[in-house]
């Protein structure tokens, strides 16, 4: 029973293209994340969302919009796709408060081509 | 100047050996400290919390030195399947909520 699941696992898409990422999680956490991993392998967060309420947006293109309908629920959408954004993206959630765990979807390999 | 940096390994070691990794952060603010391991095409997941005390958990030992602004990491008695990367992870006090990770230390042990 997959506690974090993201859709699709891989995506291949030409430049100019718009696509969507999908997140859910059966955990009960509050808080949920996007995360993008580049060919260094650095994770860097990209959005937050607690409760449905955007809590951090770091400097990331326009180009990019999450959505959360529902606290278990983080989508990602993605606008006229460029080769940089080629990476690992991964969604990931925490239960309220400090010290906590973050646990993470499988993670989501775009390549945009 | 990023928010927490690694030593990028990798780390080539033969099993039973003991290997440590340090990781340093920039925010002398920062509040909560972890190590996260990533296997190859997988996502991170948690390996332990780092408390101010230092704490153990089996082979493992996480050591936290607020003073120098650095966290380290030691295996004991490497064992093949801790072949991995391991990321460290520092929350700041103004916002528990964003994890800045570093980079990642490879990890490969031989037989």
């Amino acid at each position: 029973d997959t506690a974090v699941s993201q859709t699709p696992k891989y995506l291949v898409t030409q430049m100019g293209n718009d696509k969507s990422i999908k997140c859910e999680q059966n955990l009960g956490h509050d808080t949920m994340y996007w995360y993008k991993q580049d060919s260094k392998k650095f994770l860097k967060i990209m959005f937050s969302y607690n409760n449905k309420e955007l809590i951090i947006n770091e400097t990331v293109p326009n180009r990019f919009s999450p959505k959360s309908p529902d606290k278990a629920h983080l989508n990602l959408h993605i606008n006229s796709l460029e080769l940089g954004d080629s990476a690992v993206y991964f969604c990931a959630s925490t239960p309220t408060g400090m010290n906590t765990e973050a646990f993470f979807g499988q993670g989501t390999r775009l390549t945009v081509v | 100047r990023k928010e927490v940096e690694q030593d990028p390994g990798p780390f080539n070691v033969p099993e039973g050996a003991t290997v440590a990794f340090n990781c340093t952060y920039s925010n002398s603010a920062s509040q909560s400290f972890f190590w996260y391991r990533q296997d190859c095409r997988k996502e991170p997941k948690l390996l332990m919390s780092v408390y101010s005390s230092g704490n153990e958990d089996g082979r493992f030992t996480a050591q936290l030195n607020r003073a120098s602004q650095y966290i380290s990491l030691l295996i004991r008695d490497s064992k093949l399947s801790d072949s991995a990367t391991y990321l460290c992870v520092v929350t700041p006090s103004y916002n528990f909520n964003k994890f800045y990770f570093g980079s990642g230390t490879k990890l490969n042990v031989k037989p």
